[in-house]
């Protein structure tokens, strides 16, 4: 599996965009890049993926490195309703997926 | 939305009992899971399950854990005989079709094992 590397947690305030890192620098090929979040009580919640492009959804951008070997999950303005720790998981081919969950970023939203 | 539900929310037994976790996956979805996050932990894969029978399996996952789709529509785990150490939360998930597709968690089940 793929090693990440991400901080243990980061604060913002209300409305501030927010960028989470994630290093995974021994990522393969075609491995997709997946972030997923855990609000507090709660079970593990799919935020977005990707491959090489940026992409963007209704609840998050993902930015990916060129050279595929890091990647940004952005949320544009954050509310108190996303504070959670923040998982990047790069996908293992194959089999069944299951995910492999690192310790995350905890993100703690400022009012 | 469809959601993926579990039940009991929270269940309690003494040590040696034997459990059974409840799952109702989303209806369309072919591949199904189990974690499980013991208190401040990760969150940690226990088992995948498609076509009826177990795809892959962690170690976690030894002689006591089973899995069974007994009806089409729910997934069950089964602990056979608890252990203080299996007091966890247990999070069911599903998912639509194999690999670059989302898991959609359940809320999950609180195990205290006594």
């Amino acid at each position: 599996d793929a090693k990440t590397t991400q901080p243990n947690s980061m604060e913002s305030n209300e409305e501030e965009p927010v960028h989470l890192p994630c290093n995974h620098s021994t990522i393969s090929g075609t491995d997709y890049i997946h972030w997923y979040r855990q609000l507090p009580s709660q079970g593990p919640e799919y935020v977005i993926h990707g491959l090489t492009s940026n992409v963007n959804n209704r609840m998050a951008s993902l930015a990916i490195a060129e050279d595929r070997k890091s990647s940004t999950l952005i949320l544009h303005r954050a509310t108190l309703r996303d504070a959670a720790v923040y998982y990047c998981i790069p996908e293992k081919l194959g089999g069944s997926e299951k995910l492999v969950f690192g310790k995350g970023t905890k993100l703690t939203v400022n009012p | 939305e469809p959601e993926v539900t579990q039940t009991p929310s929270h269940q309690v037994t003494q040590m040696g009992q034997e459990v059974i976790l409840r799952c109702v996956p989303i209806s369309n979805h072919l591949y199904f899971y189990w974690y499980r996050q013991i208190l401040g932990q990760k969150v940690e894969f226990l088992v995948s399950f498609y076509n009826n029978e177990i795809s892959e399996k962690s170690e976690i996952f030894d002689d006591q854990f089973s899995v069974e789709r007994p009806d089409g529509s729910n997934f069950t785990l089964k602990i056979r005989s608890t252990k203080l150490e299996d007091s966890a939360m247990y999070f069911c998930a599903s998912t639509q079709r194999e690999g670059r597709n989302e898991q959609f968690f359940g809320p999950g089940t609180r195990l205290t094992v006594l």
